[in-house]
């Protein structure tokens, strides 16, 4: 299983939203309604953002949303804040769970 | 409140061998499976294994299948990870991670400090 398709970085000036996309394949991201995005800040540990596909964990603000069209994946983080400013990984389940390559986003 | 708490890296030759820990609290530790994820500096994440609640189902990626035993004591409420032939691509932060829910690992709600490996001479 290869890792999930991300672009390395996307920016945004604080208040805009930004798009981060996931691209797979059948076989993970379009097979499985199991995808999960994780924000990094440096030398942290990873936070579920996202899970199946659009559902937020109980504390994420709803300004994090996801949602999925064929094998693609999308985060979008509406009215940016300097304290999103970290990598976002994406994953699903595809047999066992495989990772993006992960997305540096910055807030301008 | 849950927590997971790591320990056990170190640097270590290559070919050595080393036994991660991960002590979990505020939750019910038998009822969820519980995985390592490592991530190498400056790279990725990668799901290394998942063992069930039970102990009795265990997964392993292609990368660590036969050097690395992943298993869990539930009355200690503690994950381990045993690691054995060590290489320097194995150098990395392992992190413990508990899986959402169900018995299908698809998502990871809770996850620890982690705990750095270094593999040199």
């Amino acid at each position: 299983q290869s890792a999930l398709t991300q672009p390395p970085s996307a920016s945004g000036s604080p208040g805009q939203s930004v798009t981060i996309s996931c691209t797979g394949t059948s076989s993970d991201v379009g097979g499985y309604n199991y995808v999960s995005w994780y924000q990094q800040h440096p030398d942290k540990a990873p936070k579920l953002m996202i899970y199946e596909v659009s559902k937020r964990p109980s504390g994420v603000p709803d300004r994090f949303s996801g949602s999925k069209s064929g094998n693609t994946a999308s985060l979008i983080v509406s009215g940016l804040q300097a304290e999103d400013e970290a990598h976002y990984y994406c994953s699903s389940y595809a047999g066992s769970i495989i990772f993006g390559g992960g997305t540096k986003l910055t807030v301008l | 409140e849950v927590q997971l708490l790591e320990s056990g890296g170190g640097l270590v030759q290559p070919g050595g061998s080393l036994r991660l820990s991960c002590a979990a609290s505020g939750f019910t530790f038998s009822s969820y499976a519980v995985s390592w994820v490592r991530q190498a500096p400056g790279k990725g994440l990668e799901w290394v294994s998942t063992i069930s609640g039970s102990g009795g189902v265990t997964h392993y990626a292609d990368s660590v299948k036969g050097r690395f035993t992943i298993s869990r004591d539930n009355s200690k409420n503690t994950l381990y990870l045993q690691i054995h032939s060590l290489r320097a691509g194995d150098t990395a932060v392992y992190y413990c991670a508990k899986v959402l829910k169900g018995t299908t690992v698809t998502s990871f709600d809770y996850w620890g400090q982690g705990t750095l490996v270094t593999v040199s001479s």
